[in-house]
Order: C-alpha cells, then structure tokens, then sequence
C-alpha cells in the first residue's frame, strides 16, 4: 500500500500556456500532500503544501498566482502552472501523507517533467 | 530554519565495497529521518525511515543509523552492486506527517 500517482509523466508546452499536474494517492487518503520542485542536479525544494478542503500553504518566493494548488479529496490533489515560461521548466514531484499511519512517512509520486518552449 | 547537508556530493567506488554515506542536519527537533534513492530523472523511493526515538534501521543490504543530539545520520551499504548507482538523498521532518527537508543528496557510481 501507499502509492502515490503523478500525471503526465513528461508535459511538453508552448510559452504562455497553462499546464496541469495531477498527483493521486491510489490506495490511502492523504490529508496533506506537499509539492516540490526539483532542478537538474539539484535536490529538491518544497514549493507548498495542501491540506484537503483549505487553501495551499505556500513556501517564501513561490507565486502562488503562478503555481495554484487545489486539494479537492482526500486523493487528489493537482499543481497548475498558469503562463508557463521556459524558466518554469523543471521536474515536479508531489509527496502525500498516509491519513491514519502516524509514522510520518511521506511518499512520492513519479514525478513530472515540465519543459516549456 | 532546518538545513540538511550530505558529503560526499559524489562516490565511486568499485564493486563489492561497503560505503558510507553521511547526512548532517542543524536543529536536532526532529520528528524522523528518511533516506531515499533517486534514479536520473525518475521519482524517489524510499529506502529507510528512523524516528526520532530510533537509533537505526536495517533492509537488506542496507543500513541507517541516526544521532538526533548530534545531529547526524549514516546510511551503510554493504558489498555495493553496479545497480545501487544513483543518487542518495536524507530528508528530515520537523513533526508527523511534516514537509520532509532535504539534502543536496549524495550522487554514488559503483563501477563494475
């Protein structure tokens, strides 16, 4: 148990464009799943996190305008980067965790490579 | 404000040899420590969790150990294959259920 799903898996878009990332977890709820963000060759860098039925709680110089987050269930939730630049080019990884086991492990998704054009 | 660090930043080492691989973390108020390995451009998997009240945790091959008071933690493999090639990451998290911290991540070759 404790799968969690992203989708796509690689997303290639034009300039301007809005793109969204889904994140599931396939076989528990999660109250609160986490976003991150990673660069090449770099480790990963928290960008928010969702708690079901509430508003995203975003990390200091993520624009919340540009990347908006909605937790609509307790197994969904989904990362939309509105007007997509080539700079937002990256690879996007979400992060769920389990909603009755109190060990505090987290577990990732497969990750979503965004290249923008 | 939590920072994590790993050294080395990159390994190789031929087949067959046991390694250690080192994570540091600075505010020792930590809920748990988990070590994950990451294959070039692909998703994390998770390796090891140790809560804050452990001192180690074995899976196979591999083995963490964690000293909250001095804020560090080791992640041992044993007899490396050209299959453990990837990259290490330690994560810490601040309470249960808590956004993970993590390291820059310790990037391991094993050559055959």
């Amino acid at each position: 148990g404790a799968v969690v799903s992203q989708h796509p898996s690689r997303v290639i878009c034009k300039s301007g464009t809005s793109v969204k990332i889904e994140c599931r977890s396939l076989d528990f709820q999660a109250t609160t799943m986490f976003w991150y963000r990673q660069f090449p060759k770099q480790s990963l860098m928290l960008m928010a996190t969702s708690n079901e039925g509430s508003k995203a709680t975003y990390e200091q110089g993520v624009e919340k305008d540009k990347f908006l987050i909605n937790h609509a269930s307790l197994t969904l939730s989904t990362l939309t980067v509105t007007s997509a630049h080539p700079e937002d080019s990256s690879f996007y990884i979400c992060s769920a965790s389990h909603g009755t086991r109190n060990t505090g492990e987290l577990f990732f998704g497969e990750g979503s490579r965004l290249t923008v054009l | 404000k939590q920072e994590v660090t790993q050294i080395p930043a990159a390994l190789s080492v031929p087949e067959g040899e046991n390694l250690v691989l080192n994570c540091s973390f600075t505010d020792s108020a930590i809920y748990n420590l988990q070590w994950f390995r990451q294959d070039p451009g692909k998703g994390l998997t998770s390796l090891l969790l140790i809560q804050s009240s452990q001192r180690e945790q074995t899976s196979g091959r591999l083995n963490a150990s964690l000293d909250k008071s001095s804020g560090r933690s080791t992640l041992y493999i044993a007899a490396s294959q050209p299959g453990d090639s990837a990259t290490y990451l330690c994560a810490v998290s601040g309470n249960q259920g808590g956004k993970l911290i993590f390291g820059q991540g310790t990037e391991l070759s094993v050559k055959p």
